[in-house]
């Protein structure tokens, strides 16, 4: 079974508005940690934002936020006000404490295309 | 630099050929990990290193694939007698330490491989 999945390949969205990319994941772990990041075309991962298993509180950095609904093991990502330069691939991942090295473990991945 | 650094950033190679990737990480992060990305696909973890011992090798696909790290920072990848499937960007990432899964894994800008 995927660990993580992100159901929407590709996605466009209106520049200034906003936009939420889905992901659901799975773990028999109490603690672990879901991690957004985004990939423009130069290829460089870029962290977004973290959001650990007991945070009581949605996580949120600038214009994104996680909207974390832990029974449901959903940790959407809502880039608000979105711009030409969001325009790019963004993967979820997580990083469970079982897994050696707390290796990240990615999604598929959402291409988003940012329309002016 | 303050960010992780991999080179070459661009390699082309004749099928057979051996090639080597490298890896600095972020100072003082003893946690490193190298990915591989496919056109188009999410990230295939391949190895994890902690300090200069590899604890999982589970990902790296065939013998062919090898990797070390000296003095707890740089790391290098080989892959003996490449082949045309092996053409991928490999991604190094390094995490202050492999045992917390709140501590972000940061990557750097990729070496992509090309195999003619």
């Amino acid at each position: 079974a995927q660990k993580i999945t992100q159901t929407q390949p590709g996605m466009f969205v209106q520049e200034k508005e906003a936009v939420t990319l889905d992901c659901t994941y799975d773990t028999s772990d109490q603690s672990y940690g879901l991690f957004w990041y985004k990939q423009p075309s130069s290829g460089e991962m870029i962290f977004l934002i973290y959001q650990g298993s007991y945070d009581e509180q949605n996580a949120t950095e600038g214009r994104y936020s996680l909207n974390f609904q832990k029974a449901r093991k959903s940790a959407n990502l809502v880039i608000s006000a979105s711009q030409l330069g969001d325009s790019a691939m963004y993967f979820c991942a997580m990083r469970e404490v079982k897994a050696a090295g707390n290796k990240l473990t990615f999604g598929g991945g959402t291409r988003v295309l940012v329309k002016p | 630099g303050a960010g992780v650094s991999q080179s070459p950033s661009n390699k082309v190679t004749e099928k057979g050929k051996d090639v080597e990737l490298r890896c600095d990480p972020i100072s003082g992060h003893t946690a490193l990990y190298w990915y591989r990305q496919s056109l188009g696909q999410g990230l295939e973890f391949l190895i994890y290193f902690q300090g200069n011992s590899a604890p999982d090798k589970s990902g790296l696909p065939s013998d062919r694939f090898s990797a070390e790290r000296t003095g707890g920072s740089v790391s290098t990848l080989t892959i003996q007698r490449t082949q045309q499937e092996d053409s991928a960007v490999y991604l190094c990432a390094s995490s202050l330490t492999g045992v917390n899964s709140g501590n972000t894994i940061y990557f750097g800008e990729g070496s992509w491989l090309t195999v003619v």
